[in-house]
């Protein structure tokens, strides 16, 4: 079973700034099969990114994701207030894993 | 619009059984794997199983395999999860979600609200 690590646990920054995080899997995600959540308090989890780098519909394009083998990035350029939540990675080549998830909270 | 509305969950004692079921609409339910997932109070997400367009293939996690049954009605547009053998660390928030194609991929592009299943005596 592929594990996914995200780091950091929780990323405290302020609405406009950049937010980077990381998911590195135990080993390689074949044809960079891995996808991005994010999911809200008290709601269903939402697809943002498939295929490390496309952006699912509807989603802004201040998400991009990057990488591949087993390092893999979520970037959102300026953080809105709408996007403070857990965001969660997860490989859907070799069977399916999530990482534990990155809370981004208000700095 | 696409919908998923789960139903079934509630409080069941230790080694009890119980029955949940997703209610699929705004899409063609038959062209389109199906999964569960979970997550317990507090934690992260927890792939349960998956089942294919037509139900021919299903697939599990290691944690539930021989106590849970996926199965889908593609004449009702409903999927549905039978739970038996409950225990407590099966207590969660289950999630059914719609795969992107017919075959289980795991890419899940539409989540219902899920359904709480609390194992507790």
């Amino acid at each position: 079973e592929i594990v996914l690590t995200q780091s950091p646990g929780t990323l405290s920054l302020s609405p406009g700034e950049r937010a980077t995080l990381s998911c590195r899997a135990s080993q390689s995600v074949s044809d960079s099969y891995l996808a991005w959540y994010q999911q809200k308090p008290g709601q269903a989890p939402r697809l943002l990114i498939y295929g490390a780098s496309t952006r699912a519909t509807g989603i802004p394009d201040r998400f991009s994701g990057s990488g591949s083998g087993t390092d893999f990035t979520l970037t959102i350029s300026r953080l809105e207030p709408e996007d403070f939540a857990v965001y969660y990675c997860q490989q859907y080549g070799n069977s399916r894993t999530f990482g534990q998830g990155t809370k981004v909270e208000i700095k | 619009e696409v919908q998923l509305l789960e139903s079934g969950g509630g409080l069941v004692q230790p080694g009890g059984s119980l029955r949940l079921s997703c209610a699929a609409s705004g899409f063609t339910f038959s062209s389109y794997a199906m999964t569960w997932v979970r997550q317990a109070p507090g934690k992260g997400l927890e792939w349960v199983s998956a089942i294919s367009s037509s139900g021919g293939s299903t697939y599990y996690a290691d944690s539930v395999k021989g106590r849970f049954t996926i199965s889908r009605d593609n004449s009702k547009d409903t999927l549905s999860l039978q739970m038996n053998s409950l225990r407590a660390d099966d207590t969660a928030v289950y999630y059914c979600a719609k795969d992107i194609g017919g075959r289980v991929r795991g890419l899940l592009d539409y989540w219902g609200q899920g359904t709480l299943v609390t194992v507790s005596s």
